[in-house]
């Protein structure tokens, strides 16, 4: 069974804190991406790798950097927290090549509220 | 600025109603249009999609039309049930630009009983 699993449901953090959200695939897929979820803004895509050690911006990099050191390991980071980057955020994955269904496989998100 | 604009942003309808979603995209480089349904508390997870080159696809009570003039296409939920209260993501990738998929806003549906 497919399983994209983030390390945290909830958490709530101050201002200028640093902030790590984690994300461990088990399907062997090269490709991950983190996605943040806002009311009325469906999915934003924040960065996504498509190999180990690789990374590309999304739409909306700023403020956020990522890490890529496994294959089945995506971290997000948040260098300062902001107010504004309270958020649900998503990772996701999905398998390389030709015929891709579109499908991408996500986690149960990481809700960070900060303060 | 929304490449893939979606409404209406919520939706309530009784068991065995037909709620309809629309989507609209503006670049004609798209080349697949998926929708995502998410429940409270998970992941988005691939409901049905399809590419432009075909009207209509059927997956159960599901339905995709897709109008490649207009540059608009929408789910419809035939008879619907309570357990299809869900939040709608409708969504489109080019394979030129790797297949990263933008979203839309979202759709929250309610069945009532």
């Amino acid at each position: 069974d497919v399983k994209v699993t983030q390390s945290s449901r909830y958490l709530v953090k101050r201002t200028g804190e640093k902030v790590f959200l984690e994300c461990v695939q088990d399907m062997d897929h090269e490709n991950m991406f983190w996605y943040r979820q806002d009311p009325g803004l469906g999915l934003r895509l924040i960065y996504f790798s498509y190999d180990v050690k690789m990374k590309e911006k999304g739409d909306i990099p700023e403020g956020y950097s990522v890490s890529r050191e496994k294959k089945e390991r995506f971290s997000l980071i948040l260098e300062s927290a902001s107010t504004n980057q309270t958020s649900m955020y998503l990772c996701a994955s999905r398998p390389p090549g030709q015929g891709w269904s579109g499908e991408l496989f996500f986690g149960e998100g990481s809700r960070l509220t900060v303060l | 600025q929304q490449q893939v604009k979606q409404s209406p942003q919520s939706l309530i309808v009784q068991k065995g109603g037909i709620p309809i979603i629309n989507c609209a995209y503006e670049n004609t480089a798209f080349d697949y249009f998926p929708w995502y349904q998410q429940f409270p508390g998970k992941g988005p997870a691939l409901l049905i999609a399809i590419r432009p080159d075909v009207s209509e696809k059927k997956e159960g009570r599901f339905t995709i039309s897709f109008n490649k003039s207009a540059k608009q296409f929408s789910l419809h939920i035939m008879d619907s049930q309570p357990g299809d209260s869900a939040t709608y993501f409708c969504a489109a990738s080019m394979q030129a630009a790797g297949n990263k998929l933008t979203f839309g806003g979202g759709t929250r549906v309610l069945v009532k009983p």
